[in-house]
């Protein structure tokens, strides 16, 4: 039973498309977060969702546009792709709201490559 | 804002080694953590550890938290133990910044 699941786990796509990449968690955490890891492996949190409510919103560009169905869903849609959002995309969940002291669960990736 | 240096930025073991990995920031942090990403991607919570020391199996981390600097040591390398690892600081509330990593190969 995957605890932190993402779909898909690849998604090549045209520049200018808009796309969807989707999250799970069964573990019944609170705190869900999105990363991105670039070709270079430099990691950075984009946004973390506590129930339903935005706790993080780092200086993302505004095509992208996370949402939480429920607790246990954070979805991260992109509008306009550009090349540079080519990157793993990494959904994370945690127990608790502090990002700081929690342990932190992550899915397995998902690969967008951007032409 | 906030830097976050790990060095050395590459290292290669043969197995049985230890070694030390380094994280420095550049200004005082709330929290620290430890990550672990294997060679297929998969990212791993090793340690929360704001200063101090502790330790989990062969893995253990120190923090001094006053001078600016975190050290994770692996004892008894093992090829498993290969990959990434990343430290992470939490300098304000919800503010987190990744350290650089360190790219660690282990030989068998």
């Amino acid at each position: 039973d995957t605890a932190v699941s993402q779909t898909p786990k690849y998604l090549v796509t045209q520049m200018g498309n808009d796309k969807s990449i989707k999250c799970e968690q069964n573990l019944g955490h609170d705190t869900m977060y999105w990363y991105k890891q670039d070709s270079k492996k430099f990691l950075k949190i984009m946004f973390s969702y506590n129930n339903k409510e935005l706790i993080i919103n780092e200086t993302v560009p505004n095509r992208f546009s996370p949402k939480s169905p429920d607790k246990a869903h954070l979805n991260l849609h992109i509008n306009s792709l550009e090349l540079g959002d080519s990157a793993v995309y990494f959904c994370a969940s945690s127990q608790f709201r502090d990002i700081g002291t929690d342990t932190q669960y992550f899915g397995p990736g998902t690969r967008l490559t951007v032409l | 804002g906030i830097q976050v240096e790990q060095s050395p930025p590459d290292l290669i073991l043969q197995e049985g080694a230890n070694s030390t990995l380094r994280c420095n920031f550049s200004d005082s942090v709330n929290n620290l953590q430890w990550f672990h990403q294997n060679p297929w991607g998969q990212l791993i919570n090793l340690f929360y550890i704001p200063s101090g020391t502790k330790q989990n199996g062969r893995l253990s981390a120190t923090t001094v938290a006053t001078e600016r600097y975190s050290l994770l040591y692996i004892s008894s390398s093992q090829t498993t133990d290969s990959g990434v690892y990343f430290c992470a600081v939490e300098p304000g509330t919800y503010k987190y910044i990744f350290g650089t990593g360190t790219r660690l190969k282990v030989l068998a």
